[in-house]
């Protein structure tokens, strides 16, 4: 079964540094997708793209937050100035259409300390 | 604000026994109910429900939905030490977009050999 694939799979950084979570969705889906995970909590949604823009967000994507599709493969989530509480298992997901089942990839997880 | 409540929170059962798990939601407008399955990473789909009554099956598990009382129960006959994990239940609410999807915490499912 084809994957949604995302790099690296764990990034620690410091407090106040910026990251770059990085994916690969399934080559012929058209809608992407953020979502993470605090440890011990509910997956919670991010945000999601289509057509090169942002559909729909959450409170928790603020101005802190952006997403990419810099070429015709990657999808790309960036925290400028990460803080503690972004520590949490980030996943990507993606679909051909809507109304499907979301492929999550397997998840970066970030440690911010 | 949608909402999915998951139950039991954890449970801890004998290999061979067999289990349901509920789903309960409350939404503004309903599309679809997905379970999902969490071992180490990333959700794995399991079902897509959209109608009443119509129960979905695979292998050892399957799945129903009522769209009048609002919840879903997913059963796994015969469990294995392989079905332990966490079983995540979330709604799609199509007013919030595309495939915004509102997730439970989760039961946790712990089969013991």
């Amino acid at each position: 079964e084809p994957e949604v694939t995302q790099t690296p799979s764990h990034q620690v950084t410091q407090m106040g540094q910026e990251v770059i979570l990085r994916c690969v969705p399934i080559s012929n889906h058209l809608y992407f997708y953020w979502y993470r995970q605090i440890l011990g909590q509910k997956v919670e949604f991010l945000v999601s793209f289509y057509n090169n823009e942002i559909s729909e967000k959450s409170e928790i994507f603020d101005d802190q937050f952006s997403v990419e599709r810099p070429d015709g493969s990657n999808f790309t989530l960036k925290i400028r100035s990460t803080k503690l509480e972004d520590s949490a298992m980030y996943f990507c997901a993606s679909t051909r259409t809507v109304n499907e089942k979301l492929f999550f990839g397997s998840g970066t997880q970030l440690s911010v300390l | 604000e949608d909402k999915v409540v998951q139950s039991p929170l954890s449970l801890v059962v004998h290999e061979g026994d067999t289990v349901t798990l509920n789903c309960s939601y409350e939404v503004t407008n309903f599309r679809s109910l997905l379970w999902y399955k969490q071992e180490k990473k990333a959700p794995t789909f399991l079902f897509m429900l959209t109608s009443s009554g119509i129960e979905k099956k695979s292998g050892r598990l399957s799945s129903i939905l009522d769209k009048k009382e609002l919840f879903s129960i997913l059963n796994i006959t015969a469990t294995q030490t392989g079905d332990s994990a966490i079983y995540l239940c979330a709604v799609d609410d199509p007013n919030f977009g595309n495939e915004k999807l509102t997730f439970g915490t989760g039961t946790r499912l712990t089969i013991i050999p």
